[in-house]
C-alpha cells in the first residue's frame, strides 16, 4: 500500500518557539493532505485540509495563524506550529488520499504521527 | 467537528471472546473505515466499507454497515491479548473528501 512519512517523530520545544512538521507521500502523488491532532486518550480531530498549490482549508475553531500549512509540492505538506505553548502539546498525524482516475482513492493513508511536547 | 460516535467507550473482555464495537454517524457517507491504534502509536487501517456495501470480512474482523440507521459495527472474533487497542471509525461525508473520526472504543483483552 501507499506510504506516508512524517518527520520528526518526536520533538520537544520551548514555549514561544515554532516547530515545523513534514508530511510526505513516498510513492504516490497527493494533491490533498489532511492534518489531525490527537490529545491523550482522545480521538483524532481534523485540523485542516492541505491543498497543493493553494491555501489550506481550516476546520472551525482552528487558528490559521497558529497552525501554518504549506503544500508546496505533490508529495510534501508541512505544518508549522507558531509560538508554541504547552497546550499545543499533542500528537499530530497527517494523511493523504491519492488521486486516481479522476477521483480520490477510497483509502486514506496515514503517517506515523509526530509527538510534540512544548515545555 | 466529530461526526461519529462510538460505543461502548471502553470494553474489557476475556481472551477468546468476541468484541463488538458500534459507530454511528450523522450524515450520508461515501465510505467508512475502521482503524486500530495502539497506545501512543500511529493508526493501522483495518477495513474500508463503501456506502453501497453491507458487510465485509477480513480474517477475524467483520464489519457491517447500515446506511438507513447511519451505523456500522466492527466484530472481532476469538479476541487475543494483542487486540488490546483503541478502535476508531472514520467516515467521509457525501460531497466531501475528508475523513472525520468517531470518538473511539478502548478495547482491553485480558489473557
Amino acid at each position: 500500500g501507499a506510504v506516508v512519512s512524517q518527520h520528526p517523530s518526536r520533538v520537544i520545544c520551548k514555549s514561544g518557539t515554532s516547530v515545523k512538521i513534514e508530511c510526505r507521500s513516498l510513492d504516490f502523488q497527493a494533491t490533498t493532505m489532511f492534518w489531525y491532532r490527537q490529545f491523550p486518550k482522545k480521538s483524532l480531530m481534523l485540523m485542516a485540509t492541505s491543498n497543493e498549490g493553494s491555501k489550506a482549508t481550516y476546520e472551525q475553531g482552528v487558528e490559521k495563524d497558529k497552525f501554518l500549512i504549506n503544500h508546496a509540492s505533490l508529495t510534501l505538506s508541512t505544518l508549522t506550529v507558531t509560538s508554541a505553548h504547552p497546550e499545543d502539546s499533542s500528537f499530530y498525524i497527517c494523511s493523504a488520499r491519492a488521486w486516481v482516475a479522476g477521483g480520490f482513492s477510497y483509502e486514506q493513508y496515514f503517517g506515523p504521527g509526530t509527538r510534540l511536547t512544548v515545555t | 467537528s466529530q461526526q461519529g460516535e462510538e460505543d461502548p467507550q471502553a470494553l474489557s473482555i476475556q481472551e477468546g471472546e468476541n468484541a463488538t464495537m458500534n459507530c454511528s454517524y450523522k450524515t450520508s457517507i461515501n465510505n467508512l473505515q475502521w482503524y486500530r491504534q495502539n497506545s501512543g502509536r500511529g493508526l493501522v487501517h483495518l477495513i474500508l466499507i463503501r456506502s453501497n456495501e453491507r458487510e465485509k470480512h477480513s480474517g477475524r474482523l467483520r464489519v457491517t454497515l447500515d446506511t438507513s440507521k447511519k451505523s456500522s459495527s466492527l466484530l472481532i472474533t476469538a479476541s487475543r491479548a494483542a487486540d488490546t487497542a483503541s478502535y476508531f471509525c472514520a467516515t467521509d461525508a457525501a460531497g466531501t473528501y475528508k475523513y472525520i473520526f468517531g470518538t473511539g472504543t478502548r478495547l482491553k483483552v485480558l489473557a
